[in-house]
Formats: structure tokens, C-alpha cells, sequence
């Protein structure tokens, strides 16, 4: 069965730490998207990565395809990173490319 | 590019009631999706065009759940006979259609079901 499993399912942090967000899921992905999800609802999606990483800002994403595992980092948080956070996979033999969406993680920056 | 656009934002129906949303993709893209979310999960796949053909559905789509796409651009979610649980948020992305590429979601209609 295809599954995304992500931890934390809440994270508090004080304003300035370095914050990492975790992520695994199952044999068979063709890409591994970080999203981030603010209240109201709107989805964003930060990064598409299939191998190694990416950077944007404060925000770097890692992937490791033995172990089957992501991770987000967030570097000097600030309460405006305050959000969901939600992996996501493509599983490959998908023919339309949905996505496979882990549960989110529940991020709190206080200043 | 105004990015994906949802219609309705918010709908409060009675059960029983028939509703539906339509969704406005980034023009061009050939792919157009719908997902579900409730409170506290991550959204799940509902349903996928590619141009006008609906090309997959989830089990999650019951009969009484049913999409069109009729010229390949806009797109339209209608449940009939809704039931309490049918209250979601209901997310529409669309991509360009390159492999697995990154999807551009709408703002979403959340629906509840009295």
C-alpha cells in the first residue's frame, strides 16, 4: 500500500531555532513534494525532488532514496513560518500523477 | 496566470441537498485534480482529468460524487443527495502534464453538510 508517514504531528519552536520536519514512505515514489498549508486552507507547494537537495531561503529539503525517507529543514524560523507542513508522493505506476499526501505537520513558531 | 481559482469559497447545505463547485485551472494545464480534506488529515486523491477525459477515480468517489471537464479548461465537483459527512474541504490543483510535476492548488471550497 502506498503511504506517507510524517512526524512530527506538532512542533513548537522558539523564534530563531532550526527546525526539522520528517518524512518516510514506501518503495516506488517518482518524486517527493514538500507543501505548506496556512489556516483558511490554501496549498503551496514549496519542493518537487526525486533526489538529493534543494534549498529556497530559509527552507531545505533532503531526500534519501535508500532509506525512503525526506526531511524539511527550516533554518532561523520566524512566527510567519507558523503552518502546516505536509509531505507528499508520487508513486510511480500512478498514470495521473496524484499525489499521496502524509497527515501534515502542525508547526508554531512563538516569538 | 491568475493561478487556480475555486468557486464557491464556502458552502452550508442541508443533507439531502444536491451541490456543486467548479474549479478554474491555470490556463493551459492539461491536468486537473480533485482532492478531499478533512480536519486534521492530509488531503486524499478524489478524482483526475487529463484535458477533458477523466481518466481515474478514486473509491472514495461514490456514485453519488460525479466531475466533468467538459472542454478541457474549468472543471465541476457535483455530490447529490449530500450526507454529514461529505463536509470537507474540497481542493482542486491542476499541472502542466510533465511526468510527476509540481500541482498548483486552488484556495478550496469547504463544504458543510447540516
Amino acid at each position: 500500500k502506498n503511504e506517507v508517514e510524517q512526524s512530527p504531528q506538532n512542533l513548537t519552536a522558539q523564534e530563531g531555532e532550526f527546525i526539522t520536519i520528517n518524512c518516510s514512505y514506501s518503495v516506488g515514489i517518482s518524486a517527493l513534494h514538500w507543501l505548506q498549508q496556512h489556516p483558511g486552507g490554501g496549498i503551496v507547494s514549496l519542493f518537487m525532488l526525486s533526489s538529493g537537495k534543494k534549498k529556497h531561503g530559509r527552507l531545505i529539503a533532503t531526500i534519501n532514496i535508500q532509506e525512503k525517507h525526506s526531511s524539511l529543514h527550516i533554518t532561523a524560523s520566524h512566527p510567519r513560518d507558523s503552518a502546516v507542513y505536509i509531505c507528499a508522493a508520487t508513486y510511480s505506476g500512478a498514470g495521473s500523477y496524484q499525489l499521496t499526501f502524509g497527515k501534515g505537520t502542525k508547526l508554531s513558531v512563538i516569538p | 496566470d491568475t493561478g487556480v481559482s475555486q468557486d464557491p469559497r464556502h458552502k452550508i447545505t442541508k443533507r439531502g441537498q444536491n451541490v456543486t463547485f467548479r474549479c478554474d485551472p491555470i490556463s493551459e494545464h492539461n491536468r486537473l485534480y480533485w482532492y478531499r480534506q478533512t480536519l486534521g488529515q492530509g488531503p486524499e486523491f478524489l478524482t483526475y482529468f487529463q484535458n477533458e477525459a477523466q481518466l481515474e477515480k478514486s473509491r472514495l468517489l461514490s456514485d453519488r460524487f460525479s466531475a466533468e471537464r467538459p472542454k478541457g479548461s474549468f472543471s465541476t465537483l457535483e455530490i447529490q443527495r449530500t450526507e454529514q459527512g461529505d463536509s470537507a474541504m474540497y481542493l482542486c490543483a491542476s499541472s502542466q502534464g510533465l511526468a510527476a510535476d509540481t500541482q498548483y492548488f486552488g484556495p478550496g471550497t469547504r463544504l458543510t453538510v447540516l
